[in-house]
């Protein structure tokens, strides 16, 4: 089993559309949590940290359930500039362990 | 406040052949880790340094070493170039256990 995976994609969804990605971690000795979201050939850029108790940025929310070992990024109210592909991060110790990552397109 | 800054951009080389990529860390960040992202995939961890000593190490071969020196920024050398060694390499830097901020990365190509 991979240490982080995320869910295959790609998402195709509407401009206004609410998506969920989700995102499951192995490791029960991790500490920290993040989203990250990288456009095509670009570097990863940091999106939101996660909070056990649940962290919102204006349209974007992080959801982090320790026990289930789950995180979870819900957008809403989707842009065209939302399309890229998005990162689960997970950190224990010095290593930080990034998921496959999941490509969401914004259609107009 | 200066980002995350990576050269060069883009290198060709051979296979067999040495590289060493550099990385010049954000002001005052003393944490510096290096992945490697295959076209397709995430970022895999190859190594972090703290305080110019190596902190952490992914599952790669010692042929990738690296370097970190007292103004923090850091060289990632690999020796022996293989095809599959085709990738972004990224560097990242940050506070010990903070989140992390990327440079724009080395696309590095064996041929």
């Amino acid at each position: 089993r991979k240490e982080v995976e995320q869910d295959p994609g790609p998402f195709n969804v509407p401009e206004g559309a609410t998506v969920a990605f989700n995102c499951t971690y192995s490791n029960s000795a991790s500490q920290s949590f993040f989203w990250y979201r990288q456009d095509c050939r670009k570097e990863p850029k940091l999106l939101m940290s996660v909070y056990s108790s649940g962290n919102e940025d204006g349209r974007f929310t992080a959801q982090l359930n320790r026990a289930s070992q789950y995180i979870s990024l819900l957008i809403r109210d989707s842009k065209l500039s939302d399309s890229a592909t998005y990162l689960c991060v997970v950190n224990y110790g010095q290593n930080f362990v990034f998921g496959p990552g999941t490509r969401l397109s914004v259609l107009p | 406040e200066t980002g995350v800054t990576q050269s060069p951009t883009h290198l060709i080389k051979t296979r067999g052949q040495q590289v060493t990529l550099r990385c010049s860390s954000q002001s005052g960040h003393n944490t510096v880790s290096w992945y490697q992202q295959a076209l397709g995939q995430g970022p895999q961890f190859i190594f972090q340094y703290y305080r110019e000593e190596e902190n952490g190490r992914g599952n790669f071969p010692p042929r990738f070493s690296g370097l970190q020196f007292p103004n923090y920024s850091s060289e990632l050398n690999v020796n022996a170039l293989e095809l599959d060694d085709s990738a972004l390499y990224l560097c990242a830097s940050s506070l010990a256990g903070a989140e992390q901020y990327f440079g724009p990365g080395t696309r590095l190509t064996v041929t």
